[in-house]
């Protein structure tokens, strides 16, 4: 089955500088790789998402890039605020068709601590 | 409002006890999930129904038994709890559409604690 590797775990930044999550993957046959975001004490919610058919995303200070041939994707969020305080997970996924019926089988990472410091 | 929703948001138990999570959405998804993430935030999946079929049963004892009623309430009852079940288990949902994976709305998580 499908393997997703994310580091680091843990990760602190002063606000305005960059942070990155990188994340490998073993399954070569995955075509759909989404970032979650999850603040304390809530649910996962989703901030970008990318398909095997492109290479790179950006909404704001948000990007996302794929690299397939290397199995990597990355998270990049420039001009760090406090609120980007969270945990963060990347995922990876194949449709699969089972039977009748068709779901998203997401392998989660084991998720990035990033904490922005005033 | 439009939502996942999973009830309790909290459990208290004893070991040995049998308990159960009820979650409903009405975002008019077709594929519902359970995932448990442990103490160190792992988010491990554990089954999926599409249209109150079974998609997915990762390997999950069999104490975790879930059931789907219609496509709208995905259930998850647990037998002789143990204190490693300890966790939040997330309700998810989405809509897959032909091979095109949807994105995942999640519950707010129920906090299950063994003791």
């Amino acid at each position: 089955g499908e393997n997703v590797e994310q580091h680091p775990s843990t990760l602190s930044v002063q606000e305005g500088d960059s942070a990155v999550i990188k994340c490998t993957y073993s399954d070569s046959a995955s075509n759909y790789f989404p970032w979650y975001k999850q603040e304390l004490g809530k649910r996962p919610q989703l901030i970008i998402d990318i398909r095997s058919n492109v290479g790179e995303k950006k909404d704001q200070r948000i990007a996302v890039t794929l690299n397939k041939t290397a199995k990597h994707f990355s998270l990049h969020i420039t001009e760090t605020q406090p609120e980007d305080s969270a945990v963060y997970f990347c995922a990876a996924s194949l449709s699969n068709q089972i039977n009748t019926g068709t779901a998203s089988k997401l392998t989660f990472g084991t998720g990035t601590r990033l904490q922005v410091t005033l | 409002d439009t939502a996942v929703s999973q009830t309790p948001k909290y459990l208290v138990t004893q070991m040995g006890n049998d308990k159960s999570i009820k979650c409903e959405q009405n975002l008019g998804h077709d594929t519902m999930y359970w995932y448990k993430q442990d103490s160190k935030k792992f988010l491990k999946i554990m089954f999926s129904y599409n249209n109150k079929e079974l998609i997915i049963n990762e390997t999950v004892p069999n104490r975790f038994s879930p059931k789907s009623p219609d496509k709208a309430h995905l259930n998850l009852h647990i037998n002789s709890l143990e204190l490693g079940d300890s966790a939040v288990y997330f309700c998810a949902s989405s809509l897959v559409s032909g091979t095109d994976t949807g994105e995942l709305f999640f519950g707010e998580g129920s906090r299950l604690t063994v003791l």
